[in-house]
Order: structure tokens, then sequence, then C-alpha cells
């Protein structure tokens, strides 16, 4: 099983759509979680990081749930500029280690 | 953003040459590193600096040889590499080595 598994899509939304990204880790013991996007041929930009209880900023939502491993994304009211692929990224326990995920693409439509 | 810079953008290097690729942080932070990103591949990391010592090597090809001089500078020097070297080098910094990390904008080597 991968450290850090994502669904590379495309997930092709239209404007205004609400749209979820979920991503499973294999470590139990993983201690911190993060969201990076990535535009086209540029490098990955940190979007936000991942609380235990949950945590807002502006239309994007993320979730940890450790009983099942996985941290979630959800973004609200899509807007064309989302487009570009989101990394799920998590530090295992016990190291200083950020393991990335291979990405989600999304393309917000017209 | 200018936190993180990276020169050159872009290289296009044979197998018999030595290049270096720098990256400079501007943000106060005490920890650097490379990263290697393939097509359809996730991030792969190469080197930890922390402090000016280098604290990882991801069991990467003598052929990649890093250097830190100061907290601020981070170099990787490249001789003889191979054509599946080629792909986008990203050098990444953070406060300390639990914190979250801030990329430079890459350089996009290819190996002919």
């Amino acid at each position: 099983r991968k450290e850090v598994e994502q669904d590379p899509g495309p997930f092709n939304v239209p404007e205004g759509a609400t749209v979820a990204f979920n991503c499973t880790y294999s470590n139990s013991a993983s201690q911190s979680f993060f969201w990076y996007r990535q535009d086209c041929r540029k490098e990955p930009k940190l979007l936000m990081s991942v609380y235990s209880s949950g945590n807002e900023d502006g239309r994007f939502t993320a979730q940890l749930n450790r009983a099942s491993q996985y941290i979630s994304l959800l973004i609200r009211d899509s807007k064309l500029s989302d487009s570009a692929t989101y990394l799920c990224v998590v530090r295992p326990g016990g190291g200083n280690k950020l393991t990335f995920g291979t990405g989600t693409q999304l393309k917000v439509e017209l | 953003e200018t936190g993180v810079t990276q020169t050159p953008r872009h290289l296009v290097m044979g197998m018999t040459n030595k290049k270096s690729l720098k990256c400079e942080q501007h943000l106060g932070h005490n920890a650097m590193y490379w990263y290697k990103q393939s097509a359809k591949k996730p991030l792969e990391l190469m080197f930890v600096y922390s402090l000016e010592e280098r604290v990882e090597n991801n069991s990467v090809p003598s052929r990649f040889s890093p250097e830190c001089p100061n907290s601020s500078h981070l170099f990787l020097h490249l001789h003889t590499l191979q054509p599946e070297d080629s792909a986008l080098y990203l050098c990444a910094s953070s406060q300390d080595r639990l914190r979250e990390q801030f990329f430079g904008p890459g350089t996009r080597l290819t190996v002919l």
C-alpha cells in the first residue's frame, strides 16, 4: 500500500460546483497533514494545513478522519482559477519527512 | 512571490557536463530541501539540510551532490547525469523540520 494515496482524476466540474477530494494514508501514527496546490509547470504552494478538528478557509474546508486514516478537501463554489492539481501531504509519525501524494487534478469548466 | 528563488529556471545539459542549481530563501528559515518531480510521480525528497547540516540523503546517486554554505543558500551540483534524471528540481525551505514547507519555482532540467 502506498504511504499516501489519491485519486489522480481528473475531476471535471462546472463553475460553481462543490467538489471533494479524499486522500488516504497508511501510517496510523502520522502527525501532520497538509493540502498543497500545484498549477501546471509551477511549484507546489501550501493551500492549508489540516487540523484534527477540521478547518475552513473561505471556500475550502479540510477534514481529518484518524480512525479511517484519510483527509479530505472540500471546495465550494468552484472557480475557473481553482483548476490545478491538489497534493495531499502527510508527515508520518516519528519522522520529519513529508510524504507527497501524486495529486488529484481538478478542471473547473464554464 | 520571492520567498524562495531558484536559478536557472531551465537547464539543458549533456551527459558529460557539470552544472549547478542554486536556491536561495529569504524567509529566515533553518531547514532547506531538494526534491525531484518527474511526470506522473509524487515529489521525491532528495536531501534535507537543517542548520546547514545534511540530515537526510534518500539514496540519491552520487552524481547529485548538495552543498549548503549557509542557512539561506543551497546548491545541487550535477555531473555525468543520465537522461532519466530529466525532471523538475524543486527547492523548499521551512522554519524547522516540523513546519510546512515553501517551495521555489523549480529548475526544469533536461539531460540529452
